[in-house]
Protein backbone atom coordinates (compact mmCIF):
# COMPACT_ATOMS: atom_id res chain seq x y z
CA UNK A 1 0.00 0.00 0.00
CA UNK A 2 0.88 3.77 0.23
CA UNK A 3 1.83 4.16 -3.81
CA UNK A 4 2.76 7.06 -5.13
CA UNK A 5 3.13 7.59 -8.79
CA UNK A 6 5.05 10.29 -10.51
CA UNK A 7 4.77 11.10 -14.45
CA UNK A 8 6.81 11.65 -15.99
CA UNK A 9 9.79 10.09 -15.01
CA UNK A 10 11.80 12.09 -17.74
CA UNK A 11 11.58 14.77 -19.83
CA UNK A 12 14.18 16.53 -22.04
CA UNK A 13 12.62 19.76 -23.48
CA UNK A 14 13.59 23.27 -24.95
CA UNK A 15 14.48 26.09 -22.90
CA UNK A 16 11.49 28.90 -22.61
CA UNK A 17 9.12 25.61 -22.76
CA UNK A 18 6.90 24.93 -19.46
CA UNK A 19 6.94 21.72 -18.06
CA UNK A 20 4.25 20.12 -15.74
CA UNK A 21 5.01 17.12 -13.57
CA UNK A 22 2.03 14.86 -12.36
CA UNK A 23 1.98 13.15 -8.77
CA UNK A 24 -0.45 10.89 -7.57
CA UNK A 25 -1.29 8.61 -5.03
CA UNK A 26 -2.89 5.35 -6.20
CA UNK A 27 -4.41 3.93 -2.94
CA UNK A 28 -5.27 6.82 -0.28
CA UNK A 29 -6.21 9.96 -0.44
CA UNK A 30 -3.23 12.16 0.40
CA UNK A 31 -4.11 15.59 2.15
CA UNK A 32 -0.06 16.92 2.13
CA UNK A 33 2.02 16.43 -0.56
CA UNK A 34 5.03 17.65 -0.72
CA UNK A 35 7.87 18.47 -4.09
CA UNK A 36 11.20 18.78 -3.49
CA UNK A 37 14.42 18.86 -5.71
CA UNK A 38 17.43 16.78 -5.61
CA UNK A 39 20.77 17.40 -6.83
CA UNK A 40 23.13 14.55 -7.88
CA UNK A 41 25.16 13.48 -4.39
CA UNK A 42 22.71 15.29 -2.19
CA UNK A 43 19.98 15.13 0.05
CA UNK A 44 16.46 16.48 -1.26
CA UNK A 45 15.55 20.03 -1.08
CA UNK A 46 11.98 20.94 0.15
CA UNK A 47 10.25 23.21 -2.44
CA UNK A 48 6.68 23.49 -1.25
CA UNK A 49 3.90 21.94 0.54
CA UNK A 50 0.40 21.74 -0.70
CA UNK A 51 -2.78 20.68 0.62
CA UNK A 52 -5.82 19.99 -1.27
CA UNK A 53 -8.14 22.86 -1.90
CA UNK A 54 -5.22 25.20 -0.54
CA UNK A 55 -2.21 27.69 -1.99
CA UNK A 56 0.80 25.69 -1.39
CA UNK A 57 3.48 26.86 0.61
CA UNK A 58 6.94 27.89 -0.47
CA UNK A 59 9.85 27.57 1.09
CA UNK A 60 12.32 30.50 1.36
CA UNK A 61 14.17 31.43 -1.97
CA UNK A 62 11.66 29.54 -4.13
CA UNK A 63 9.76 31.53 -7.06
CA UNK A 64 6.32 30.73 -6.93
CA UNK A 65 5.99 31.78 -10.03
CA UNK A 66 8.54 30.09 -11.60
CA UNK A 67 7.26 26.77 -9.82
CA UNK A 68 3.35 26.11 -9.99
CA UNK A 69 1.91 24.05 -7.86
CA UNK A 70 -1.93 22.57 -7.76
CA UNK A 71 -3.33 20.25 -5.75
CA UNK A 72 -6.84 19.83 -7.18
CA UNK A 73 -7.87 16.66 -5.93
CA UNK A 74 -6.94 14.06 -2.78
CA UNK A 75 -4.94 12.04 -5.10
CA UNK A 76 -3.37 14.64 -7.45
CA UNK A 77 -1.13 17.49 -7.51
CA UNK A 78 0.89 18.92 -10.37
CA UNK A 79 4.06 21.24 -10.94
CA UNK A 80 4.66 22.93 -13.56
CA UNK A 81 7.59 24.71 -14.18
CA UNK A 82 7.48 27.91 -16.14
CA UNK A 83 9.75 29.24 -18.77
CA UNK A 84 12.29 26.72 -17.91
CA UNK A 85 16.04 26.98 -18.22
CA UNK A 86 19.10 24.90 -18.42
CA UNK A 87 19.36 25.99 -14.78
CA UNK A 88 16.10 24.22 -13.59
CA UNK A 89 17.50 20.68 -14.68
CA UNK A 90 17.65 18.40 -12.17
CA UNK A 91 15.74 15.38 -10.48
CA UNK A 92 12.00 16.78 -8.99
CA UNK A 93 10.53 14.17 -6.07
CA UNK A 94 6.54 14.41 -4.97
CA UNK A 95 5.45 12.89 -1.73
CA UNK A 96 2.09 12.08 -0.31
CA UNK A 97 0.99 11.66 3.22
CA UNK A 98 -2.35 10.48 4.19
CA UNK A 99 -2.63 12.51 7.55
CA UNK A 100 -1.00 14.24 9.95
CA UNK A 101 1.98 12.42 11.59
CA UNK A 102 1.80 9.73 8.96
CA UNK A 103 5.30 9.52 7.32
CA UNK A 104 5.70 10.58 3.78
CA UNK A 105 5.91 8.11 1.05
CA UNK A 106 7.22 9.65 -2.30
CA UNK A 107 7.18 9.23 -6.14
CA UNK A 108 10.10 7.77 -7.88
CA UNK A 109 10.83 11.26 -9.58
CA UNK A 110 10.91 13.41 -12.83
CA UNK A 111 14.55 13.92 -14.02
CA UNK A 112 14.03 17.25 -15.88
CA UNK A 113 16.85 17.99 -18.48
CA UNK A 114 16.41 21.48 -20.41
CA UNK A 115 18.73 21.72 -23.13
CA UNK B 1 25.49 23.05 14.18
CA UNK B 2 23.19 20.95 11.63
CA UNK B 3 19.55 19.71 12.74
CA UNK B 4 20.11 16.65 11.61
CA UNK B 5 23.85 15.18 11.48
CA UNK B 6 24.58 11.37 9.46
CA UNK B 7 27.76 10.47 7.79
CA UNK B 8 28.02 10.62 4.82
CA UNK B 9 30.20 7.53 3.76
CA UNK B 10 30.92 5.49 1.83
CA UNK B 11 30.28 2.74 3.55
CA UNK B 12 31.18 -0.68 2.15
CA UNK B 13 30.93 -4.05 3.77
CA UNK B 14 30.59 -7.55 2.38
CA UNK B 15 27.74 -9.49 1.49
CA UNK B 16 26.43 -11.00 5.07
CA UNK B 17 27.99 -8.38 7.51
CA UNK B 18 25.43 -6.33 10.23
CA UNK B 19 25.36 -2.88 8.93
CA UNK B 20 24.56 0.03 11.22
CA UNK B 21 23.58 3.73 10.31
CA UNK B 22 23.28 6.38 12.55
CA UNK B 23 21.91 9.65 12.71
CA UNK B 24 22.16 12.60 15.53
CA UNK B 25 20.13 15.63 16.28
CA UNK B 26 19.87 18.57 17.77
CA UNK B 27 16.15 19.32 18.19
CA UNK B 28 14.77 17.74 21.40
CA UNK B 29 11.29 18.63 19.55
CA UNK B 30 11.39 15.97 17.16
CA UNK B 31 9.16 13.28 17.50
CA UNK B 32 8.61 10.89 14.63
CA UNK B 33 11.69 9.47 13.02
CA UNK B 34 12.37 7.72 9.83
CA UNK B 35 14.95 5.47 7.53
CA UNK B 36 14.23 5.62 4.09
CA UNK B 37 16.15 3.89 1.17
CA UNK B 38 17.16 5.18 -2.27
CA UNK B 39 18.56 3.92 -4.89
CA UNK B 40 19.96 5.79 -8.10
CA UNK B 41 17.85 7.59 -10.27
CA UNK B 42 14.87 6.84 -7.64
CA UNK B 43 12.55 8.56 -4.83
CA UNK B 44 13.29 7.70 -1.42
CA UNK B 45 11.53 4.32 -0.35
CA UNK B 46 10.30 4.45 3.50
CA UNK B 47 12.40 1.08 5.11
CA UNK B 48 11.14 2.61 9.27
CA UNK B 49 8.81 4.60 10.96
CA UNK B 50 9.16 4.91 14.64
CA UNK B 51 7.77 7.39 17.15
CA UNK B 52 9.04 6.40 20.72
CA UNK B 53 12.48 5.53 22.31
CA UNK B 54 13.46 1.61 21.88
CA UNK B 55 14.06 -0.85 19.00
CA UNK B 56 11.45 -1.54 16.26
CA UNK B 57 12.38 -4.59 14.11
CA UNK B 58 10.61 -5.48 10.52
CA UNK B 59 12.61 -8.29 8.77
CA UNK B 60 16.10 -7.77 8.60
CA UNK B 61 16.08 -4.37 9.74
CA UNK B 62 15.73 -2.98 13.00
CA UNK B 63 15.43 1.02 14.21
CA UNK B 64 16.56 2.04 17.43
CA UNK B 65 15.54 5.40 18.83
CA UNK B 66 17.28 6.77 22.09
CA UNK B 67 15.87 10.63 22.73
CA UNK B 68 17.66 11.25 25.67
CA UNK B 69 21.07 11.09 23.45
CA UNK B 70 19.46 12.30 20.12
CA UNK B 71 20.52 9.64 18.42
CA UNK B 72 18.63 6.99 15.97
CA UNK B 73 19.90 3.89 14.48
CA UNK B 74 19.69 1.74 11.28
CA UNK B 75 20.81 -1.62 11.49
CA UNK B 76 20.46 -3.67 8.39
CA UNK B 77 21.22 -8.04 8.98
CA UNK B 78 22.74 -10.50 6.79
CA UNK B 79 23.63 -7.55 4.46
CA UNK B 80 22.66 -8.49 0.72
CA UNK B 81 24.30 -6.86 -2.50
CA UNK B 82 20.73 -5.47 -3.02
CA UNK B 83 20.82 -3.38 -0.13
CA UNK B 84 23.63 -0.97 -1.89
CA UNK B 85 22.03 2.02 -1.70
CA UNK B 86 22.25 5.62 -0.13
CA UNK B 87 20.31 5.57 3.48
CA UNK B 88 18.32 8.71 4.64
CA UNK B 89 17.43 9.48 8.11
CA UNK B 90 14.70 11.79 8.47
CA UNK B 91 12.18 13.07 11.32
CA UNK B 92 9.43 15.59 12.20
CA UNK B 93 7.61 16.93 15.17
CA UNK B 94 4.24 18.09 15.78
CA UNK B 95 3.77 21.98 15.85
CA UNK B 96 4.33 24.17 12.86
CA UNK B 97 2.46 22.91 10.11
CA UNK B 98 2.20 19.76 7.81
CA UNK B 99 4.88 18.25 9.43
CA UNK B 100 7.88 18.81 7.15
CA UNK B 101 10.67 16.24 7.08
CA UNK B 102 14.14 17.00 7.93
CA UNK B 103 16.68 14.77 6.61
CA UNK B 104 19.74 13.56 7.21
CA UNK B 105 22.73 13.69 3.73
CA UNK B 106 22.24 10.06 3.54
CA UNK B 107 24.76 7.30 4.12
CA UNK B 108 26.10 5.89 0.41
CA UNK B 109 26.28 1.89 1.53
CA UNK B 110 27.60 -0.70 -0.41
CA UNK B 111 27.45 -4.19 0.05
CA UNK B 112 30.11 -6.39 -1.76
CA UNK B 113 29.07 -9.60 -3.45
Amino acid sequence: GAVVSQHPSWVICKSGTSVKIECRSLDFQATTMFWYRQFPKQSLMLMATSNEGSKATYEQGVEKDKFLINHASLTLSTLTVTSAHPEDSSFYICSASMQAVQPQHFGDGTRLSIL
Amino acid sequence: QKEVEQDPGPLSVPEGAIVSLNCTYSNSAFQYFMWYRQYSRKGPELLMYTYSSGNKEDGRFTAQVDKSSKYISLFIRDSQPSDSATYLCAMTHRGGSNYKLTFGKGTLLTVNP
